[in-house]
């Protein structure tokens, strides 16, 4: 169980154009779900935080009309980058909690979407 | 906000043991986890703790004091299929939404 997935795993875009990242949760219902971007050899750094039916809550230095967030359904969220620059070239990973806050719950990571802006 | 502090790389010898020390320095405290990620994969769970002491999972054991800001994770009979980054990760108490902060990770090569 709590398996998430995202498409696409690899893109590679011009610069100016947008990029959609779908992230499912494939056999759980999650209200919330979070957005990291993971740079060559360091940590993941929490983007935004993505709640079913409003709006996503962003990190402090992360521009939310460049990074448009969606959380469509309770297993449905997507990251649109939009005018992409190579400096935006990355590892993007989105997570979902399987259950409402509370001690034991846990964040299952989808495998990732890498991509590269030319 | 959180500070957490990891080493950033340890080799060990195949069928070794191995412990991953994790210092953190919070505003609040809601569980500490921690996760192994290979290159270019994402993360996968391995471990929780919101409770001092130890927690045991097969080859993998976690250990927490939350009066110390510490925890360990400590991987015994090394395999090669170890070699991985492990990340250490804080919840903050106040946050709702389980928002977790991760360390810089620890590369850990495992060696014949």
């Amino acid at each position: 169980g709590a398996v998430v997935s995202q498409h696409p795993s690899r893109v590679i875009c011009k610069s100016g154009t947008s990029v959609k990242i779908e992230c499912r949760s494939l056999d759980f219902q999650a209200t919330t779900m979070f957005w990291y971007r993971q740079f060559p050899k360091q940590s993941l750094m929490l983007m935004a935080t993505s709640n079913e039916g409003s709006k996503a809550t962003y990190e402090q230095g992360v521009e939310k009309d460049k990074f448009l967030i969606n959380h469509a359904s309770l297993t449905l969220s997507t990251l649109t980058v939009t005018s992409a620059h190579p400096e935006d070239s990355s590892f993007y990973i989105c997570s979902a909690r399987d259950a409402p806050s509370g001690p034991q719950e846990t964040q299952y990571f989808g495998p990732g979407t890498r991509l590269l802006v030319l | 906000g959180q500070n957490i502090d990891q080493p950033t790389e340890m080799t060990a010898t195949e069928g070794a043991i191995v412990q991953i020390n994790c210092t953190y320095q919070t505003s609040g405290f809601n569980g500490l986890f921690w996760y192994q990620q290979h290159a270019g994969e994402a993360p996968t769970f391995l471990s929780y703790n919101v409770l001092d002491g130890l927690e045991e999972k097969g080859r993998f054991s976690s250990f927490l004091s939350r009066s110390k800001g510490y925890s360990y994770l400590l991987l015994k009979e090394l395999q090669m299929k170890d070699s991985a980054s492990y990340l250490c990760a804080v919840r903050d108490h106040g946050d709702s939404w389980g928002k977790l902060q991760f360390g810089a990770g620890t590369q850990v090569v495992v060696t014949p």
